[in-house]
């Protein structure tokens, strides 16, 4: 079936390393790609996002490559801090269009050590 | 910066009887989605909603559920006769008009608790 799903449920890091959150895809139509943050008792928070036509995008801290070759999501957070702490979902719109439905990964979660 | 929020933040409801989860969406925003999580679980798409019908539902969203616009800023999620499995936290999410690569941003959930 189409799916998004994290290789890892859980990543611990150390206050000041980077962290690498991987997260594969099988719906190789997907066109669109949302990294989301879940604190504990709130809802997915947008972090960043990546088109299909894109290898490369970079915000405050946050990396997110695609390479469609494998269909693979990573999300690179530089110099992690406690404030990271959380789980990380990526998630997939498939060729919604503008209309689209996500479909959202297991989650990892990230564990930020001071 | 503009939320999307929703309310109550936690709702009790026995089995069996008629549960509404309420969202006030981005206002300028003009799709809007409802979602759930079972606990430990991911997030699963539930409805989508635009221009006033629904796009598109899941096999979840079945006949007990439905959705509204009642105005022009609420967002309603309706479960007629609530059922154990239907406890889960709920969240709505909206998004903007403009463009198809425009990310969904979500409120921070509604708290369903069956007994």
């Amino acid at each position: 079936g189409e799916s998004v799903g994290l290789h890892l449920p859980t990543l611990s890091v150390q206050e000041g390393d980077n962290s690498i959150i991987n997260c594969a895809y099988s719906n190789s139509a997907s066109d669109y790609f949302i990294w989301y943050k879940q604190e504990s008792g709130k809802g997915p928070q947008f972090i960043i996002d990546i088109r299909s036509n894109m290898d490369k995008r970079q915000g405050q801290r946050v990396t997110v490559l695609l390479n469609k070759t494998v269909k693979h999501l990573s999300l690179q957070i530089a110099a992690t801090q406690p404030g990271d702490s959380a789980v990380y979902f990526c998630a997939d719109r498939g060729s919604g269009g503008s209309n689209y439905k996500l479909t959202f990964g297991k989650g990892t979660l990230l564990t930020v050590n001071p | 910066e503009p939320e999307v929020t929703q309310t109550p933040s936690h709702q009790v409801t026995q089995m069996g009887q008629e549960v509404i989860l309420r969202c006030v969406p981005i206002s300028n925003h003009l799709y809007f989605y409802w979602y759930r999580q079972i606990l430990g679980q991911k997030v699963e798409f539930l409805v989508s909603f635009y221009n006033n019908e629904i796009s598109e539902k899941s096999e979840i969203f079945d006949d007990q559920f439905s959705v509204e616009r009642p105005d022009g800023s609420n967002f309603t999620l309706k479960i007629r006769s609530t059922k154990l499995e239907d406890s889960a936290m709920y969240f709505c999410a909206s998004r903007m008009s403009t463009g198809t690569n425009q990310p969904q941003h979500f409120g921070d959930g509604t708290r369903l608790s069956i007994l």
